[in-house]
């Protein structure tokens, strides 16, 4: 069975203070996305990193992949209240998509 | 980019009911799936929807308990079969445009109540 080990599950922190989410794995993915979920809402794609040491940048948001393809890190730099939400990783492995438990993040202003 | 509906956003139900969810998108996909989620946590996979067959059911998920129907390549619905308590949750309908399953786009879930 592939897992995907997403840490830590929940995260409150003050606003303007980093954090770095992790998702870590032995199976090999052919690519990992992370989606943002709001409540009442569904899953929203922010990234999709594919070659081995990618990093991708969205604002104040650093992904990371893995150089052999099997972890990735989300770092947010200054976080804001407005980046509260629910962080989920999911890797493609072999046409399935493994999901990361979820980091349930807050951000108190 | 694909934008998926559901309906009903949320229902409480009775126990030993059934209740049909309806999940359409705006532009043609390739693939669909059905998800479960417990408010919170992560994305359980129920289903595949496939158009015009069988729908493909992952571990632990049975088409007596969960039918699903794909007459186009826009819409399907999921019906949560005799219903007890344990079937609260959030069903989420996603969407694939392309071959593997990276970059789904999800409708904003139907939220399910069972007295």
């Amino acid at each position: 069975t592939q897992l995907l080990e997403q840490s830590p599950q929940f995260l409150s922190i003050q606003e303007g203070e980093n954090l770095t989410v992790y998702c870590n794995s032995s199976s090999v993915f052919s690519s990992l996305q992370w989606y943002r979920q709001e409540p009442g809402e569904g899953p929203v794609l922010l990234v999709t990193v594919v070659t081995g040491g990618e990093v991708k940048k969205l604002k104040r948001l650093t992904f990371q992949f893995g150089d052999a393809r099997k972890d990735s890190s989300l770092h947010i730099t200054a976080a804001q209240p407005g980046d509260t939400g629910l962080y989920l990783c999911a890797g493609d492995s072999n046409y399935q998509l493994i999901w990361g438990a979820g980091t349930k993040l807050i951000i108190k202003p | 980019s694909a934008v998926i509906s559901q309906k009903p956003s949320r229902d409480i139900c009775q126990r030993g009911t059934s209740l049909t969810i309806q999940c359409q998108v705006d532009s043609q996909v390739t693939m669909m799936f059905w998800y479960r989620q417990q408010p919170g946590q992560s994305l359980t996979l129920i289903a595949t929807a496939n158009q015009g067959s069988e729908a493909t059911y992952e571990s632990g998920f049975v088409i007596d308990k969960f039918p699903i129907s794909r007459p186009n390549l826009t819409f399907s619905t999921l019906t949560v079969s005799n219903m007890s308590p344990e079937d609260s949750s959030i069903y989420l309908c996603s969407g694939k445009q392309g071959a593997n399953r990276e970059t789904q786009y999800f409708g904003p879930g139907t939220r399910l109540l069972v007295l």
